[in-house]
């Protein structure tokens, strides 16, 4: 199975900041990345897929980059409504994986 | 509205089976692949299985092989889980996923249910 690495675990913030999370793949997965995000007791939603397509309906300051085995996802401008945990998953293969997932707090 | 409603879930004694399900309403069921994905209490997401439109594909995680039993039932829309030797690694959130693709089985979920939960007790 293809592992992926999200950095950090937990991300520390102030609502107006621009946070970056990374995401590495074990082996290339193309461009087959999306990331989510979850906030407590709720469902994951899609913010993000083919590695830098956003959802619709999702705001613009969520961006994601890069490609094979490494991944950005930016938030620009953090608002309130962000704080949450964010997970990015691979769909490269049949057996997909997430991430162990990135928790961005209020400073 | 697209809408993903599991059921199902409960306490079970460990060794023991449960089936979970899913309604799905608000698009056309049989034009899309389905999962599920599952979440133990204060960890990480888990693709579990996903099953091909027409129920003729179906793929396991490594930690549920031989255990769980993914199916569908494109004319009642409705999504299933079917889960024997319970253990209490299975303990979990369960949630049923649309991909955006449709009939890709490999794909991102734009569409998650609420979730139920399954709790095993030895």
């Amino acid at each position: 199975d293809i592992q992926m690495t999200q950095s950090p675990s937990t991300l520390s913030a102030s609502v107006g900041d621009r946070v970056s999370i990374t995401c590495r793949a074990s082996q290339t997965i193309v461009s087959y990345l999306a990331w989510y995000q979850q906030k407590p007791g709720k469902a994951p939603t899609l913010l993000i897929y083919k590695g830098s397509y956003l959802e619709s309906g999702v705001p613009s300051r969520f961006s994601g980059s890069g490609s094979e085995t490494e991944f950005t996802l930016t938030i620009s401008n953090l608002r309130p409504d962000d704080f949450a945990t964010y997970y990015c998953q691979q769909y490269h293969t049949y057996s997909l994986t997430f991430g162990g997932g990135t928790k961005v707090e209020i400073k | 509205e697209v809408q993903l409603l599991e059921s199902g879930g409960d306490l079970v004694q460990s060794g023991g089976s449960l089936r979970l399900s899913c309604a799905a309403s608000g698009f056309t069921f049989s034009d899309y692949a389905m999962r599920w994905v599952r979440q133990a209490p204060g960890k990480g997401l888990e693709w579990v299985s996903a099953v091909s439109s027409t129920g003729g594909s179906k793929y396991y995680a490594d930690s549920v092989q031989g255990r769980f039993t993914i199916s569908r039932d494109n004319s009642k829309n409705t999504l299933y889980l079917e889960m024997h030797s319970l253990s209490d690694e299975d303990t979990a959130m369960y949630y049923c996923a649309k991909g955006r693709d449709g009939y890709n089985v490999r794909d991102a979920y734009n569409m998650w249910g609420h979730g139920t939960m399954v709790t095993v007790v030895s």
